[in-house]
């Protein structure tokens, strides 16, 4: 069965940085985008941008350049999101969700990370 | 920018009624191309991630009881649940797809 599995909540300093991973199981990882959703406190999801995992090539929202970088080791199946110049405001569960291909890529997404919690706090 | 509108923001219901929750999309979301609709249905519980429950706007995911449909076209969409079960109370998202993906809101759905 499909499986995106994060890795652990984070507590950190403004200005530090964070790697979050998630690792995919039960399929073929290259077959389907790998997409990055920040969820606030008491806030809906917001889209980040999402990775090709076949050509490793990163697309971010205009609101997520420059801090936020995708990247990838497929030789693990896995995708990381790191966060530079951490803020308090970066203060979000982050997940990974796959997207959906239905005879084309499209972008909703079918499984989704269990998520992880990033704190910044002093 | 599309901007996805869900109403109402919270809604009680009573176990084994019906619940139906409206998303308004300021743009088209119907592709001339293929005429599908490019919107999305999610559940979120309580320290879990979304579910994909709907997408196409009224195509059942694999494993969706039935008792969840989607309907509508162009900029009007609802998810109606049809015999509420306490397992459903949840938030509720719409999402678009048909441009940058932006999901609504949210509507938090309770027993009455």
């Amino acid at each position: 069965q499909v499986r995106l599995v994060q890795s652990g909540s984070e507590l950190k300093n403004p200005g530090a940085s964070v790697k979050v991973s998630c690792e995919a199981s039960g399929y073929t990882f290259t077959k389907n985008s790998m997409n990055w959703v920040r969820q606030a406190p008491g806030q809906g999801p917001e889209w980040m941008g999402w990775i090709n995992t076949d050509t490793g090539n990163p697309t971010y929202v205009q609101s997520f350049r420059g801090r936020f970088v995708f990247s990838l080791d497929p030789s693990v199946s896995t995708a990381y999101l790191q966060i530079s110049s951490l803020e308090p405001e970066d203060t979000a569960v982050y997940y990974c969700a796959r997207g959906a291909y239905r005879g084309g890529d499209y972008y909703f997404f079918d499984y989704w990370g269990q998520g992880t919690l990033v704190t910044v706090s002093s | 920018d599309i901007v996805m509108t869900q109403s109402p923001d919270s809604l009680a219901v009573s176990l084994g009624e019906r619940a139906t929750i409206n998303c308004k999309s300021s743009q088209n979301l119907l592709f001339n191309s293929n005429n599908k609709n490019y919107l999305a249905w999610y559940q979120q519980k309580p320290g879990q991630p979304p579910k994909l429950l709907i997408y196409w706007a009224s195509t059942r995911e694999s494993g969706v009881p039935d008792r969840f449909s989607g309907s509508g076209s162009g900029t009007d969409f609802a998810l109606t649940i049809s015999s509420l079960q306490a397992e459903d109370v949840a938030v509720y998202y719409c999402q678009q797809y048909y441009t940058t993906p932006l999901f609504g809101q949210g509507t938090k759905l309770e027993i009455k």
